[in-house]
């Protein structure tokens, strides 16, 4: 099976950068991705790893290390409605099934 | 498009009781998906399709149906309901690349 470890909580300030680690195992795998999902909302997708390196979009840049089964996501110039719960998520080894992590919650202060 | 579309937005039921939770899509997504987040949780998988009148299991199908008889509609169907599954429900919804799935807005049940 699949499993994913994520810290469960974070807390930055407005203005700064913020690190979010997901490691995972899986039997196969298929690349990462990312989710935010606001309080009360339905979770978004963010970005996806197939491949090692960084990834940017925007603020968001996500990172992938297939040999040491490791990924974060990146946020710079931190802003209140970054305030969220971040998801990482792989697929099974038959690749049609999405496992998540537990999420991390990314409380940002002014 | 609206993309995805769920209802109830919010059901309270007894114990013992069935009912169906509707999801429907305008996107022409084959893959659909439904999952359940409980309080402080990440989503579990509880069942999938990979086209019309294609179903399976995910991580956690157990009192739960689903159906698909159409591309645009993936309804779940609870069928005796206990306190356990009290959650927020999630469907979920992608094309040919399934590690990006638009989720609809979710339906809070509360079983009793």
């Amino acid at each position: 099976g699949q499993s994913l470890e994520q810290p469960s909580e974070v807390t930055a300030v407005e203005g700064a950068i913020v690190q979010i680690n997901c490691t995972y195992q899986t039997s196969g795998f298929y690349g990462l991705s990312w989710y935010q999902q606001h309080d009360g909302g339905a979770p978004t997708f963010l970005s996806y790893n197939a491949l090692d390196g960084l990834e940017e979009t925007g603020r968001f840049s996500s990172f992938l290390s297939r040999s040491d089964s490791y990924g974060y996501l990146l946020l710079q110039e931190l802003q209140m409605k970054d305030s969220a719960s971040y998801f990482c998520a792989v697929f099974n080894n038959a690749g049609n099934m999405l496992t998540f992590g537990g999420g991390t919650r990314l409380m940002v202060k002014p | 498009n609206a993309g995805v579309t769920q209802t109830p937005k919010f059901q309270v039921l007894k114990t013992g009781q069935s009912m169906t939770l509707q999801c429907a899509q305008d996107m022409n997504h084959e893959y659909m998906s439904w999952y359940r987040q409980d309080p402080g949780m990440g989503l579990r998988l509880i069942h999938y399709s990979v086209g019309a009148g294609i179903t399976d299991q995910g991580e956690v199908p157990n009192g739960y149906n689903v159906s698909r008889s159409t591309t645009e509609d993936f309804p779940l169907r609870l069928l005796s309901a206990a306190p356990s599954q009290t959650s927020v429900y999630f469907c979920a919804s992608s094309n040919g690349r399934l590690e990006t799935q638009y989720f609809g807005p979710g339906t809070r049940l509360l079983v009793l």
